[in-house]
This record gives structure tokens, sequence and C-alpha cells, in this order.
């Protein structure tokens, strides 16, 4: 089955400086990428997402990237601020969400 | 539109006591999910109903749970002679064939 690794487990930046969290995902099956972030106490929400036939996707401050050949994908927020600080799940889907796996996730800190 | 809801918000018990929690998904998502989340800890996967599927339920981590979506909706998640270690946030999420997952806003379960 599917297996999606998510580095690093925690980061801390300045605020302002931009933050790179990254993604593997095992099969090459999977076709649709999404980024949740969950602030504390609150579930989950998407943020962006990507499918495999895009190789990069931006809104605003916050960008995604995918590597289908690398299994690989990357969220990057530039400008980073406080409200940035969460939780941010990774997850890869193939088989139309049958097998729906998420990352680990990656708690960013922004500090001011 | 109503996103997902979930009830209770909160639920206390003690060990030993069944449990019942319900998922009202968004109307017309056919794929339904429920997710554990321990505190400071990512989602750990229970169970997905998709539509008229048999329902895979690899990620059930006893036969103290069960789940059950009736009339292809609203879904509720059976917790048997609960343990202390059943004590977590209790996530569900729906989603349309293969798309994003929304996350409803948890039950929070605490066995004593």
């Amino acid at each position: 089955g599917e297996n999606v690794e998510q580095h690093p487990s925690t980061l801390s930046v300045q605020e302002g400086d931009s933050a790179v969290i990254k993604c593997t995902y095992s099969d090459s099956a999977s076709n649709y990428f999404p980024w949740y972030k969950q602030e504390l106490g609150k579930r989950p929400q998407l943020i962006i997402d990507i499918r495999s036939n895009v190789g990069e996707k931006k809104d605003q401050r916050i960008a995604v990237t995918l590597n289908k050949t690398a299994k690989h994908f990357s969220l990057h927020i530039t400008e980073t601020q406080p409200e940035d600080s969460a939780v941010y799940f990774c997850a890869a889907c193939y088989n139309y969400g049958q097998n729906f796996v998420f990352g680990p996730g990656t708690r960013l800190s922004v500090l001011p | 539109g109503a996103g997902v809801s979930q009830s209770p918000s909160n639920k206390v018990t003690e060990k030993g006591k069944d449990v019942e929690l319900r998922c009202d998904p968004i109307s017309g998502h056919t794929a339904l999910y429920w997710y554990r989340q321990s505190l400071g800890q990512g989602l750990e996967f229970l169970i997905y109903f998709q539509g008229n599927s048999a329902p895979d339920k690899s990620g059930l981590p006893s036969d103290r749970f069960s789940a059950e979506r009736t009339g292809g909706s609203v879904s509720t998640l059976t917790i048997q002679r609960t343990q202390q270690e059943d004590s977590a946030v209790y996530l569900c999420a729906s989603s349309s064939w293969g798309d994003t997952q929304y996350f409803g806003p948890g039950t929070r379960l605490t066995v004593l």
C-alpha cells in the first residue's frame, strides 16, 4: 500500500522567511496530493492541492510542487506570518479516494 | 452550504462502557472517512466508506471498534468496552469521488 513520509517533523522560521515542507510517497499510482493545515484544537483544513497532471500550483503565499518521477511533493510558504503557525499534513491519494494516506505532520512555528 | 457535522463534540465515559459517535457528511458526498487523532499526533485512519461498496476496515485497531453508514449518508462509529487508550479526538471527513476531504469538528472522547 501507499506510504507517505514527511520532513521535517518540526520547523521554526523567523517571520517573513520562507518555509518548505517535503513529502515523499511510495505508490506511483497516486494522483492527488492535498495539503492540510491544522491549528491547535481545530480540524484539518485544506490549504492547497495538486493533481498529477500539474507540476506546480500557487495560491498567494502558498505553492505546491510535484515531481512524479521522484515521487515527492513540497509545500512552500513565503513571507511567513505568525498565523501560519500550525501543523501541516500532506496526503497522497489514488484509486479515486480509496487509498488516502496522510503524512505524519510538520509542526511549523513562525517566530515574531 | 453545511459542512461535516459530528456529535457529540465531547464525550466522557467510564472504562468498559460503550460509546457511539455520529457523523453527518456533506450532502452528496459519496465517501466518508473516520480518523483518530491522539494529542499532538497525526491522523490515524480507521475506516472508509465509498458509496455502496464494502467499507475498508483495515485501520480499525481492534474488534471493539465498528462503524456503519446508513443510507449512504450518516455514519456511526461504535467503540465497545472502552479503554483508556481509546481517549482521543475522533474526526470524520467526507469527499466527492476522488476529491478533497472535508473534516468535521471532531468528537473528543475521554475514557476515565
